[in-house]
């Protein structure tokens, strides 16, 4: 199974910073990993897939960057709804497992 | 517009069954492998089970396999798990969760809100 590692576990940010999130697989996902953003008592939204591709409606603050087994998720200028769980999540050791990463809370500072 | 309303969580003993159900709308259901993806109180996202467009092909975490099985029924929109021999650590809110492929590519860009099984004496 693919391990995925996100640091940090919780980051303090404030509104109007630029907030780096990262993510690291424990062997090489290429470019298969997407992010997700989950806010409390809601369910996780997508943001970013194929490591660097926004989703639909995804603000442009929200970038990702990265291959192999090292990412980033980028906020560029957090706003007050940024504030959340972000979790990242391989999907190239398909179909026999989908992992996710532990999650890292950007909280304000 | 997209949703996903999942329903059949309860509170239920160890060793117990329960069938847990997703209503899917505003989407060609069909044309789309789903997942359960599920959430233990306070922690992280663990898959869980995918199904194939036409459920011809299924796939489990190793955590579930043998005791859950997944289903669809495209004439009803309806995603489900028979979930069997629960255990305590099975304690989650399960999400229904839309995959972007008709096979699986392994990424969701729609949830539902969750159902939240208890697994408790």
């Amino acid at each position: 199974e693919i391990v995925m590692t996100q640091s940090p576990a919780t980051l303090s940010v404030s509104p109007g910073e630029r907030a780096t999130l990262s993510c690291r697989a424990s062997q090489s996902v290429s470019s298969n990993l997407a992010w997700y953003q989950q806010k409390p008592g809601q369910a996780p939204r997508l943001l970013i897939y194929g490591a660097s591709t926004r989703a639909t409606g995804i603000p442009a603050r929200f970038s990702g960057s990265g291959s192999g087994t090292e990412f980033t998720l980028t906020i560029s200028s957090l706003q007050s709804e940024d504030f959340a769980v972000y979790y990242c999540q391989q999907y190239n050791n398909w179909p026999l497992a989908l992992t996710f990463g532990g999650g890292t809370k950007v909280e304000i500072k | 517009e997209v949703q996903l309303v999942e329903s059949g969580g309860v509170v239920v003993q160890p060793g117990g069954s329960l069938r847990l159900s997703c209503a899917a709308s505003g989407f060609t259901f069909d044309d789309y492998a789903m997942h359960w993806v599920r959430q233990a109180p306070g922690k992280g996202l663990e898959w869980v089970s995918l199904i194939s467009w036409d459920g011809g092909s299924t796939y489990y975490a190793d955590s579930v396999k043998g005791r859950f099985t997944i289903s669809r029924d495209n004439s009803k929109n309806s995603l489900y798990l028979q979930m069997n021999s629960l255990r305590a650590e099975d304690t989650a809110l399960y999400y229904c969760a839309k995959d972007v492929d008709s096979s699986g590519y392994g990424y969701f860009d729609y949830w539902g809100q969750g159902t939240l099984v208890t697994v408790s004496s």
